[in-house]
């Protein structure tokens, strides 16, 4: 079975500041691995997806993730915090990319 | 172009009622997914359909749940009889093909059962 750990349910940080928000996995195959954000009242939306390819995956927003086997990491980073990337993002695991397995999510705050 | 759409948005209803959440998925989409949210559960997926046939209900919770895709643009959750318990968030998702393509969420309905 697949399992997903995010360290820290609430992350704050300053505008402009870097953004890390950590994941670690749990999976006894390959796995492919998801971040999603989720806006107040809103849906998740996908940020970006490793799926066997590159290791270090570039998404939107000017998020990236870099998938490391070694760690069972595949950490959030984004060079710099803007207000508007106040949310909660959401790691995922899958092994077929069906089911999503999430974490608990982390809430990230930007301050001014 | 539209995306997901999910309704009602928002439901109150009494313990013991039937309830029926109701998804249209992006047009072309062939697979399907429910998933429900609660601060204690987080994201769980319920069931997916790929080409409108139910793939894995492991998820679902009990035979009170009960999800149907009579057509490819058109599924239903339903829950009967409902209890407070199942006060959640349920989202419907599509996705265009299998595997690691995206999955594509709805808004979302905020289920309350009194």
């Amino acid at each position: 079975a697949q399992s997903v750990t995010q360290l820290g349910s609430h992350v704050s940080v300053s505008e402009g500041a870097l953004v890390l928000l950590r994941c670690n996995y749990s999976s006894s195959v390959p796995p492919y691995l998801f971040w999603y954000v989720q806006y107040p009242n809103q849906g998740l939306q996908l940020l970006l997806k490793y799926t066997s390819a590159a290791t270090l995956v570039k998404g939107i927003n000017g998020f990236e993730a870099e998938f490391k086997k070694s760690e069972t990491s595949f950490h959030l980073t984004k060079p710099s915090a803007h207000m508007s990337d106040a949310a909660e993002y959401f790691c995922a695991v899958s092994v077929s990319g069906n089911k999503l397995v999430f974490g608990a999510g982390t809430i990230l705050r930007v301050k001014s | 172009d539209a995306g997901v759409i999910q309704s009602p948005r928002h439901e109150v209803t009494e313990m013991g009622q039937e309830v029926t959440l109701r998804c249209k998925p992006i047009s072309g989409h062939n697979s399907l997914f429910w998933y429900r949210q609660t601060m204690m559960r987080g994201l769980e997926l319920l069931i997916y359909f790929n080409n409108n046939v139910p793939i894995d209900d492991s998820g679902m919770p009990e035979d009170r749940f009960s999800a149907k895709m009579p057509n490819a643009s058109f599924s239903t959750l339903k829950i009967q009889p409902s209890e407070p318990r199942d006060s959640a968030v349920y989202f419907c998702a599509s996705r265009p093909g299998q595997g690691t393509d995206t999955q594509y969420f709805g808004p979302g309905t905020r289920l309350t059962v009194l």
